[in-house]
């Protein structure tokens, strides 16, 4: 079955640039989102169709995706952006999501 | 506003049943694939089953195919989840999320705050 692998944890300083990457074979075949969760908050879209930000989410968020890898990258990390993320695919009728990274900004 | 408010969560027993609904606001509910996602404790985000606009197409996470059924009445602009057969494993906060489209393969745009579903003896 189709799996998205991403690393458990990622750490950044204030200010500085964070790269959350998802693995998948021929992931770059697929669009891939991603959503950021807070503690005890409910999932939000930062990122649909590889690289596109919905209405709302700061510029400083951008995605790519090719070959076997997307990434969501973070220019100019701020203390709000400490979150979980996840990336999803679909898989034929199946959505796949990632197993989720911590991004710690300290 | 848009708005997904899920609702029927609770203590149930393994091999139990319970039905979930997901109240939608603020949008053509009509045009929209609705789906379900969970979350167990500590865990990540588990999509479960999508159901496209016209409740044409459903489709399930094997996890869940045989046990869990997803409908809709868009008459109500509610989404529901009847879950059988539940296991401790099933325990877990369950989300309704809005598709982008009216295709099944959407994106996930909007979320519903969650309800808890917790299997136990």
């Amino acid at each position: 079955s189709f799996e998205l692998t991403q690393p458990p944890s990622v750490s950044v300083s204030p200010g500085q640039t964070a790269s959350i990457t998802c693995s998948g074979n021929k992931l770059g075949d697929k669009y891939v989102s991603w959503y950021q969760q807070k503690p005890g908050q409910s999932p939000v879209l930062v990122m649909y169709q590889d690289n596109k930000r919905p209405s709302g989410i700061p510029g400083r968020f951008a995605g790519s995706n090719f070959g076997n890898t997307a990434a969501l990258t973070i220019t100019g990390t701020q203390t709000m952006d400490e979150a979980q993320y996840y990336c999803q695919a679909w898989d034929s009728n199946t959505a796949v999501f990632g197993g989720g990274t911590k991004l710690t900004v300290l | 506003e848009v708005q997904l408010l899920e609702s029927g969560g609770d203590l149930v027993q393994p091999g139990g049943s319970l039905s979930l609904s997901c109240a939608a606001s603020g949008f053509t509910f009509t045009i929209y694939a609705m789906s379900w996602v969970r979350q167990a404790p500590g865990k990540g985000l588990e999509w479960l089953s999508v159901v496209s606009n016209s409740n044409g197409s459903t489709y399930y996470a094997d996890s869940v195919k045989g046990r869990f059924t997803i409908s809709r009445d868009n008459s109500k602009n509610t989404l529901y989840l009847q879950m059988n057969s539940l296991r401790a494993e099933d325990t877990a906060i369950y989300y309704c999320a809005r598709g982008s489209s009216a295709i099944p393969q959407g994106v996930f745009d909007i979320w519903g705050q969650g309800t808890m579903v917790t299997v136990s003896s």
